[in-house]
């Protein structure tokens, strides 16, 4: 298993471009996330997946579009990018407990995305 | 929805010490709570989690204890080592239960020599 995979591990951007972060799982993971990792913040939700079809707004959701057409792909698009969107970003899986708790979220290796 | 707050932000500790980290939460509806530990350059990984039908739970040198009268959980290394030094983060869930998390703003762990 390959687990998490997000491509590309590094991406500079000039302000207004647009771009599609990527996110595989080979887990067969119901949920999905995505987060931004700023320093001193920790890691902010932006958005999120209870399976394929089905997306829903994090913490930090403006400037960021989603889609999950599958169960294994999360992409993550930035419309119109920002230098406030210089960021590390993580995509990341998990699956549903029985009882409805919450379980282990799987990482990938991370974006280092940089707005100029 | 849930508010995470960690303490301290920087931690020191000599080698063979222990450490311990604290977060506390808003929302008394939330009861997974998991612990990441993050190696610079790296991405976060689990090592400790616990739910809210138990008070404690221990893992080697590492146990997180939770108190949900006053909505607090903390964890505890002891004998501490130098690969012990990273980033620390606990979370909670956004809104209730599941995998949708809020993370707490991190721990740096430093174990001298």
């Amino acid at each position: 298993n390959a687990g998490v995979t997000q491509t590309p591990k590094f991406q500079v951007l000039k302000t207004g471009q647009s771009m599609t972060l990527q996110c595989a799982q080979d887990m067969n993971h119901e949920y999905m996330s995505w987060y931004r990792q700023d320093p001193g913040m920790g890691l902010r939700l932006i958005h999120y997946s209870v399976g394929a079809g089905i997306t829903d707004q994090g913490e930090v959701p403006n400037g960021y579009n989603v889609s999950r057409s599958t169960t294994e792909d999360f992409p993550l698009r930035l419309l119109s990018a920002a230098p406030s969107q210089t960021s590390v970003y993580f995509c990341a899986s998990s699956y549903r407990h029985q009882g409805g708790s919450g379980t282990e979220a799987f990482f990938g290796q991370g974006t280092r995305l940089t707005v100029v | 929805g849930e508010n995470v707050e960690q303490h301290p932000s920087t931690l020191s500790v000599q080698e063979g010490d222990s450490a311990v980290i604290k977060c506390t939460y808003s929302d008394s509806a939330s009861n997974y709570f998991p612990w990441y530990k993050q190696e610079l350059g790296k991405r976060p990984q689990l090592i400790i989690d616990i739910r809210s039908n138990v008070g404690e739970k221990k893992d080697q040198r590492i146990a997180v204890t939770l108190n949900k009268t006053a909505k607090h959980f903390s964890l505890h290394i002891t004998e501490t080592q130098p690969e012990d030094s990273a980033v620390y983060f606990c979370a909670a869930p956004l809104t209730g239960g599941g995998n949708k998390l809020t993370f707490g703003t991190g721990t740096q762990l430093k174990v001298e020599l």
